[in-house]
């Protein structure tokens, strides 16, 4: 059974720092991997997606990264600004099924950047 | 609209109750899907329809759960019945083909007293 993670529950920072963001899932065999962005009372917005045959996408400040071979998967957000103040999820299709669009999430991280 | 709209936004209903939740998804998006995110359980996927049919409903919790979609186009997703344990807010997205971004709309927020 798929299984995904993300460390830290939560993340406070200052205005200006870069941040790491973690995802860890048990199962290898994934098509691709989803980052999103949840503000509070509102839906998730896709921030990111990386094909299992990609090791990384860029859009703006923000990189995603992929190691399959680990289960891994980490959002660098460079020059952190109040903005980016939501909760990040990371989402992986269920192993063995052709709907790429039936995700399994993380629990996600909440993180506040401070001005 | 350009994005995915749900409606409505916010839901308070009494226990026993049926309620009826609408999604209306950005056009020409063949698959939609119905999420719910509650404080204990995150995200958990319902159903997928794809057009007008829905090849996979493993997600919906009970019986007193069913959804359908017209005109390959607007879903609404049923609850017979209501529960406390049904409070949630239930996310709908959409996704114009397999392997691409989901598109979600803000939301309703189910209350259940």
């Amino acid at each position: 059974k798929q299984e995904v993670t993300q460390i830290p529950a939560a993340l406070s920072v200052p205005e200006g720092e870069n941040l790491v963001l973690n995802c860890s899932f048990t199962d290898s065999a994934i098509y691709n991997l989803q980052w999103f962005r949840q503000d509070p009372g509102k839906g998730l917005t896709s921030l990111l997606l990386i094909q299992s045959s990609q090791r990384e996408q860029t859009s703006g400040r923000l990189n995603a990264s992929l190691d399959k071979s680990s289960g891994r998967s980490t959002l660098y957000i460079a020059a952190s600004q109040p903005g980016d103040s939501a909760t990040y999820l990371c989402a992986v299709p269920t192993p063995g099924s052709s709907n790429t669009g039936k995700l399994i999430f993380g629990q996600g991280t909440t993180l506040q950047v401070k001005p | 609209g350009a994005g995915v709209s749900q409606s409505p936004s916010n839901k308070v209903t009494e226990k026993g109750k049926d309620v009826e939740l609408r999604c209306d998804p950005i056009s020409g998006h063949t698959a939609l899907y119905w999420y719910r995110q509650s404080l204990g359980q995150g995200l958990e996927f319902l159903i997928y329809f794809q057009g007008n049919s829905a090849p996979d409903k493993s997600g919906l919790p009970s019986d007193r759960f069913s959804a359908e979609r017209t005109g390959g186009s607007v879903s609404t997703l049923t609850i017979q019945r209501t529960q406390q344990e049904d409070s949630a807010v239930y996310l709908c997205a959409s996704s114009p083909r397999q392997g691409s971004p989901l598109h979600f709309g803000n939301g309703t927020r189910l209350t259940v007293t």
